[in-house]
């Protein structure tokens, strides 16, 4: 099946620093990934969409300084949180849509996910 | 815009017992996909089963199952024989085919299997 890795799985930093989460697509290339934000019992919020070799798209709210989403290739995507702060700390999910037919009809598959907390 | 609508914040169940979660959903598309995923408490998302809109026919994946109503925007789960592993987070998702793979999700249900 088709896997999409995400590192790292959870990550503690100081305030003021930045971090950055890859997201990976394994055995598949991906012509979209997908960067979702979700807080404690709450739903996910689509924060941006990012194509390979192009600009991101952000969602109405989302500051695009304060996230940075390079899509540097087919099988990459990289989310920068700078100068996090503890109101950052958050779970982070990525999803990557697969390019052509696979197996199954299906086409979009989900990271395991970062645990971010900003101290 | 589209909107995905999950009015049972909590639902509980007896092992072996059937459960329905609840879903509605706001489009004036006719092309779409509804789904419906588990996040467990390890976090990850879990497609459970998918609906295209232009079947009429409802979708099927061994216990779960779906009651999707086009004309009423409804879009219920159905779990048969509750095992202690469903415990989970579930989301209704809705996508248009022609903005991609973007999801909209619904708030969330929390389903709790009890023994």
């Amino acid at each position: 099946g088709a896997v999409v890795s995400q590192h790292p799985s959870r990550v503690i930093c100081k305030s003021g620093t930045s971090v950055k989460i890859e997201c990976r697509s394994l055995d598949f290339q991906a012509t979209t990934m997908f960067w979702y934000r979700q807080f404690p019992k709450q739903s996910l919020m689509l924060m941006a969409t990012s194509n390979e070799g192009s600009k991101a798209t952000y969602e109405q709210g989302v500051e695009k300084d304060k996230f940075l989403i390079n899509h540097a290739s087919l099988t990459l995507s990289t989310l920068t949180v700078t100068s996090a702060h503890p109101e950052d700390s958050s779970f982070y999910i990525c999803s990557a849509e697969r390019r052509g037919r696979g197996a199954t009809n299906e086409k979009l598959f989900f990271g395991s996910g970062t645990q971010l907390s900003v101290l | 815009a589209q909107t995905v609508t999950q009015s049972q914040p909590e639902m509980s169940v007896q092992e072996a017992e059937t459960v329905t979660l609840s879903c509605t959903y706001d489009t004036s598309e006719s092309d779409y996909y509804l789904f419906w995923y588990k996040q467990p408490p390890s976090r990850q998302m879990i497609l459970v089963i998918r609906q295209e809109a232009y079947k009429q026919q409802n979708a099927t994946e061994n216990r779960f199952s779906v009651n999707f109503q086009k004309a009423a925007k409804s879009f219920s789960l159905k779990i048969s024989d509750s095992q202690l592993g469903d415990a989970a987070m579930y989301f209704c998702a809705y996508r248009v085919e022609t903005s991609g793979s973007r999801l909209t999700f619904g708030e969330g249900t929390q389903l709790t299997v009890n023994p």
